[in-house]
């Protein structure tokens, strides 16, 4: 089946460090990933929607000079917060879709990246 | 704004009973829906999916209702068993270029041994 890899899983960074996760897809190709976040208890926000080639599309509220994303590659997304505080503190989740022109295009959502920021 | 939401917070079954997880949903223009499972310090898993020209849908030990009427969705789970406790998310999209999923508010489900 499709795998979506995260990495890292957990990460623990100071306040004011910027961090980047990265969002594979293993054995397919992705023209589209998301983005999302997930607070304790909460449901999952999408942040944004990361096409290959081209700039990320953000949801309302949501910085983009924050939250950095790049789409460079079919298999590769990336996130990076930048000067992270404690309240970006979070269940961070991408996921892939199948690049096979599906009509709605399953997403494969990756195992999630905890991060805490001191 | 639109918002996908779901009656029960928790729901607590014992083993070997059926579990039936509902969501309401406000957008009448979607037409797909999805029913995730997530496990603690996990990402969702796809369950089961429902187009709109559907009015139900089956799969292995789970069946997925929807009723455009009243804009209501239920998963219903057979004989639940101790490896079913999660939180179960619906979402729906609608046809698009993004196809975005709004996920609803999710259910904890719990099953006593």
């Amino acid at each position: 089946g499709a795998v979506v890899s995260q990495h890292p899983s957990r990460v623990i960074c100071k306040s004011g460090t910027s961090v980047k996760i990265e969002c594979r897809s293993l054995d397919f190709q992705a023209t589209t990933m998301f983005w999302y976040r997930q607070f304790p208890k909460q449901s999952l926000m999408l942040m944004a929607t990361s096409n290959e080639g081209s700039k990320a599309t953000y949801e309302q509220g949501v910085e983009k000079d924050k939250f950095l994303i790049n789409h460079a590659s079919l298999t590769l997304s990336t996130l990076t917060v930048t000067s992270a505080h404690p309240e970006d503190s979070s269940f961070y989740i991408c996921s892939a879709r199948v690049s096979s022109g599906w009509g709605h295009g399953e997403q494969f959502f990756g195992p999630g990246t905890r991060l805490t920021v001191l | 704004g639109e918002s996908v939401g779901l009656h029960l917070p928790t729901l607590s079954v014992q083993e070997g009973d059926n579990s039936i997880i509902n969501c309401a949903y406000s957008n009448s223009a979607s037409d797909y829906f999805i029913w995730y499972k997530q496990e603690s310090g996990k990402g969702p898993q796809f369950i089961i999916d429902i187009r709109s020209n559907m009015d139900k849908r089956q799969g292995q030990r789970v069946t997925v209702l929807l009723n455009k009427t009243v804009k209501h969705l239920s998963l219903q789970i057979a004989a639940t068993q101790p490896g079913d406790s999660a939180v179960y998310f619906c979402a729906e999209t609608y046809g698009g270029a993004t196809n975005k999923l709004i996920f609803g508010t999710g259910t904890l489900l719990a099953v006593q041994p």
